[in-house]
């Protein structure tokens, strides 16, 4: 149980390309789900926090124009990178939570590399 | 100081040997507490969860919470070479935020 997928798993576009990453949740509803960004070697960094049907909060210093999220079902988040740049190349991980207190379950992360 | 703090290692065990992995947290009000497996290149995954102080076994790993010294441990038995990854701990609050505090990681390797 608790399976979160996450699309594409591996991108590579031109400079100034906008870049749609979807998360799915395929066997529970989940109320939040999260956007982490991770460059090698380091720590998880968390991007924002989305609630269905509301606007997702945002960490600080994290663009909430160029990063565009999408909570539109108690399954489905998306995460549009606007206008993407060489300094966004990344790898992009969604999480997934039914609740206050639960585990975050993960999708296997969207490797993007702008050229 | 940091909320969730890990030794980053790497921690070297030979294999069959005991892992012991430690976290220690700032927040007095954390409720929940996780530890993930991350491996290079790859996504972190859930391995044990812990809400109340003591221990909790599931297969080789044994987590261990003390609320009272906020300290939660991860102990992984029989280590094996695929054990070798990132050890992330993850800390929450049952009351308000949804987010999870997770640790840099330790890293541990598991030699043959």
């Amino acid at each position: 149980g608790a399976v979160v997928s996450q699309h594409p798993s591996w991108v590579i576009c031109k400079s100034g390309t906008s870049v749609k990453i979807e998360c799915r949740s395929l066997d529970f509803q989940a109320t939040t789900m999260f956007w982490y960004r991770q460059f090698p070697k380091q720590s998880l960094m968390l991007m924002a926090t989305s609630n269905e049907g509301s606007k997702a909060t945002y960490e600080q210093g994290v663009e909430k124009d160029k990063f565009l999220i999408n909570h539109a079902s108690l399954t489905l988040s998306t995460l549009t990178v606007t206008s993407a740049h060489p300094e966004d190349s990344s790898f992009y991980i969604c999480s997934a939570q039914t609740g206050l207190g639960q585990p975050q379950h993960f999708g296997d992360g969207t490797r993007l590399s702008i050229l | 100081q940091k909320e969730v703090e890990q030794n980053s290692g790497p921690l070297s065990v030979p294999e069959g040997a005991i892992a012991s992995l430690n976290c220690t947290y700032s927040d007095r009000g954390s409720q929940s507490f996780f530890w993930y497996r991350q491996y290079s290149g790859k996504s972190p995954e859930l391995i044990m969860s812990i809400y109340s102080n003591g221990d909790k076994e599931d297969g080789r790993f044994t987590a261990q919470l003390n609320k009272a010294s906020q300290y939660v441990s991860l102990l992984i038995r029989d280590s094996q070479p695929s054990d070798s990854a990132t050890y992330l701990c993850a800390v929450g609050r049952m009351d308000s935020s949804y987010k999870l505090i997770f640790g840099s990681g330790t890293r541990l390797l598991v030699r043959p």
